[in-house]
């Protein structure tokens, strides 16, 4: 079966500008995560979606992050406006079932940010 | 906080050799762990995972160690080949209330096979 598919693959742009990212869960799968990986990290959760609904977006800077899955299958993530520190890689996961508790999460290659 | 974590951030091994790779949870309500293996510009790659009612659980090549009365948890990988090598990270989760589906990671560990 096809993986999660991501893109852009890489992104540069300037502080205060904004982005996009998309992400393609593999087919069939009712949850989607967004993750957060600075370098020499480990991903950091910002938003899972069951379907259309957001299930946790605790982890998610609202003033400038938001994420929508109108749809329940593909998923758009945006920054608005961009700071320094959202350099980083966003993975995109998908999982079958309930989530992490039932059926492990499988990710994309990821979209590489770097903010000037 | 809840935190995962791994006690040695590098390991250098011998193709051929045994590895082990170790991680330490606090969590004590965590019920599902993941190994993750991460090559350079690539996303995680599901290894193997293991549920809280078991303590042992092998796949190709690979076992997971779960020692629920330290909270510990290890990945042994067999006969390790310069392909192995790359990072590689634990997950926890608690399956139930609020944390339903949340994966916390540890920081990762290096692991590097000279042939």
């Amino acid at each position: 079966e096809a993986g999660v598919a991501q893109s852009p693959r890489y992104k540069i742009i300037e502080k205060r500008q904004s982005v996009a990212f998309w992400c393609n869960p593999i087919s069939g799968h009712a949850t989607l995560y967004w993750y957060q990986q600075i370098l020499g990290q480990g991903p950091k959760l910002l938003i899972q979606f069951q379907n259309n609904g957001v299930v946790d977006d605790s982890q998610l800077p609202k003033d400038r992050f938001s994420a929508e899955r109108l749809k329940g299958v593909d998923s758009t993530l945006k920054i608005q406006p961009a700071k320094l520190e959202d350099s980083a890689v966003y993975l995109c996961a998908s999982s079958s079932g309930q989530g992490a508790g039932n059926q492990p999460q499988h990710f994309g290659d990821g979209t590489r940010l770097s903010i000037l | 906080g809840e935190s995962v974590g791994l006690h040695l951030p590098t390991l250098s091994v011998q193709e051929g050799d045994n590895s082990i790779i170790n991680c330490a949870y606090s969590n004590s309500a965590s019920d599902y762990f993941i190994w993750y293996k991460q090559e350079s510009g690539k996303g995680p790659q599901f290894i193997i995972d293991i549920r809280s009612n078991m303590d042992k659980r092998q796949g190709q090549r690979v076992t997971v160690l779960l020692n629920k009365t330290v909270k510990h948890l290890s990945l042994q990988i067999a006969a390790t080949q310069p392909g192995d090598s790359a990072v590689y990270f634990c997950a926890e989760n608690r399956s139930g209330g609020t944390s339903y589906g949340k994966l916390t990671f540890g920081q990762g560990t290096i692991l590097t096979v000279h042939p």
